[in-house]
């Protein structure tokens, strides 16, 4: 079956604007992250859903970033007024659900702010 | 809070030998899995191993075995017959058992495998 998959591949965007990162994970699964990854470091986790609900969104920097699952399966990611500082490898990844269940990722979207 | 170090930046090995990726982390936890994905250039972290904290018995995966020490608190990758393809960033990654779902990542090894 069809894995993670994310839109856009890349994203370039200036400062200051508003941005929207989908994901659509694998079918059947109901735990979806989002992740972001800087330049040369590890993953970092942003937020977390279970259903349509955002079960943790700890990771979540400030309230410029937001994200949906209005539905239980896509989400989206949400950016306001973009800085230069949200550059990155955004990832989202999924899983069966319960805490023992292996993530799977998307091939990320890769967010440019000039 | 959950901590995983990875104290190797680059590594390198020659085409068909073998080369190991060290692992340690730092957890209050009991029970929890561990990781290791590689993720090429293309982007798509992918994984390799996973193995259960509560098992004694080392994860195989073909080519790819680990060496868990529990009380140690490490968790290394082993890659025997090492091939063009393994040339990735590896990150081995840590998630708690129970109600916590986030994925802790170590800082990542870049493996060059050398023809």
């Amino acid at each position: 079956g069809a894995g993670v998959s994310q839109t856009p591949s890349n994203k370039v965007t200036e400062k200051g604007k508003y941005v929207e990162l989908r994901c659509d994970p694998i079918s059947g699964h109901t735990a979806l992250y989002w992740y972001r990854q800087s330049l040369g470091q590890g993953p970092e986790f942003l937020i977390y859903f279970q259903g349509t609900g955002a079960a943790d969104d700890s990771g979540l920097p400030n309230d410029r970033f937001f994200a949906v699952r209005p539905e239980g399966s896509v989400s989206t990611l949400k950016i306001q007024r973009t800085e230069r500082g949200d550059s990155a490898v955004y990832l989202c990844a999924s899983s069966g659900g319960t805490g023992s269940d292996t993530q799977y990722f998307g091939p990320g979207t890769r967010l440019t702010v000039l | 809070a959950q901590t995983v170090t990875q104290s190797q930046p680059e590594m390198s090995v020659q085409e068909a030998e073998t080369v190991t990726l060290s692992c340690t982390y730092d957890t209050s936890e009991n029970n929890y899995y561990l990781f290791w994905y590689k993720q090429p250039p293309s982007r798509q972290m992918i994984l390799v191993i996973r193995q259960e904290a509560y098992k004694q018995q080392n994860a195989t995966e073909n080519r790819f075995s680990v060496n868990f020490q529990k009380a140690a608190k490490s968790f290394s990758l082993k890659i025997s017959d090492s091939q063009l393809g393994d040339t990735a960033m590896y990150f081995c990654a840590f998630i708690p058992s129970g109600s916590a779902r986030q994925l802790t990542f170590g800082s990542g090894t870049q493996l060059t495998v050398l023809p």
